[in-house]
């Protein structure tokens, strides 16, 4: 299955800054999608990154706070902006390699806000 | 949009004996189910899934059963491991479009007892 690395692991950050989280797949996929856990609970989907477009965001989740790039079939990035305490959680890139196959996490990013 | 359910939150079992985790989804139109077990600070991983066309799949300890009149699937570990100790999440994917996106239960932590 593809190797999917995420970066960084982790990161503590000041309420109000903006934080880039990279995810980078060794082989080219189909899909790709962001998700957030937050401590204890289960996964919410943020949005699916569309290359070359903008991504499709759930209900909830607006690009203003989350921008999301897919630039190529390899990689994605979400941003976190104007970051607050209640953003502290862990965010997991996910890749779907072909329609139709399961999808794949990345360790994802813990991250905390001060 | 889909609802998926997860009962119970927690479960300890003996080790050696079963364990059946039951979920619930609301739309009829979903048609793929997999099930992901997530261990302490590590990412989700897929362990078995099963599509709308298949009513049973297994693979060695782990086996899932689908019911889609009543609209529920299970997971069923037999001769349970310690190392089976985890969270389990089991999620649906409903058609979109060109597109299909998961929608995760709450998950449910599983406790092998020594």
């Amino acid at each position: 299955s593809a190797v999917i690395s995420q970066k960084p692991s982790r990161d503590i950050c000041q309420r109000g800054t903006s934080l880039t989280i990279q995810c980078q797949v060794d082989s080219q996929v189909t899909m790709m999608f962001w998700y957030r856990q937050q401590p204890g609970q289960s996964l919410t989907l943020i949005a699916t990154a569309n290359q070359g477009s903008e991504a499709t965001y759930e209900s909830g989740f607006v690009i203003d706070k989350f921008p999301i790039s897919r630039p190529n079939l390899t990689f994605s990035t979400l941003t976190v902006s104007n970051m607050s305490p209640e953003d502290s959680s862990i965010y997991l890139c996910s890749v779907e390699p072909f329609e139709g196959q399961p999808q794949h996490f990345g360790d994802g990013t813990r991250l905390s806000i001060l | 949009g889909e609802n998926v359910e997860q009962h119970p939150s927690t479960l300890s079992v003996q080790e050696g004996d079963s364990a059946v985790i039951k979920c619930t989804y609301s739309d009829s139109a979903s048609n793929y189910f997999p099930w992901y077990k997530q261990e302490l600070g590590k990412r989700p991983q897929l362990i078995i899934d099963i599509r709308s066309n298949v009513g049973e799949k297994k693979d060695q300890r782990i086996a899932v059963t689908l019911n889609k009149t009543a609209k529920h699937f299970s997971l069923h570990i037999t001769e349970t491991q310690p190392e089976d100790s985890a969270v389990y999440f089991c999620a649906a994917s409903s058609p979109e479009g060109a597109n299909s996106k998961l929608t995760f239960g709450k998950g449910i932590t599983l406790s092998v007892r020594p």
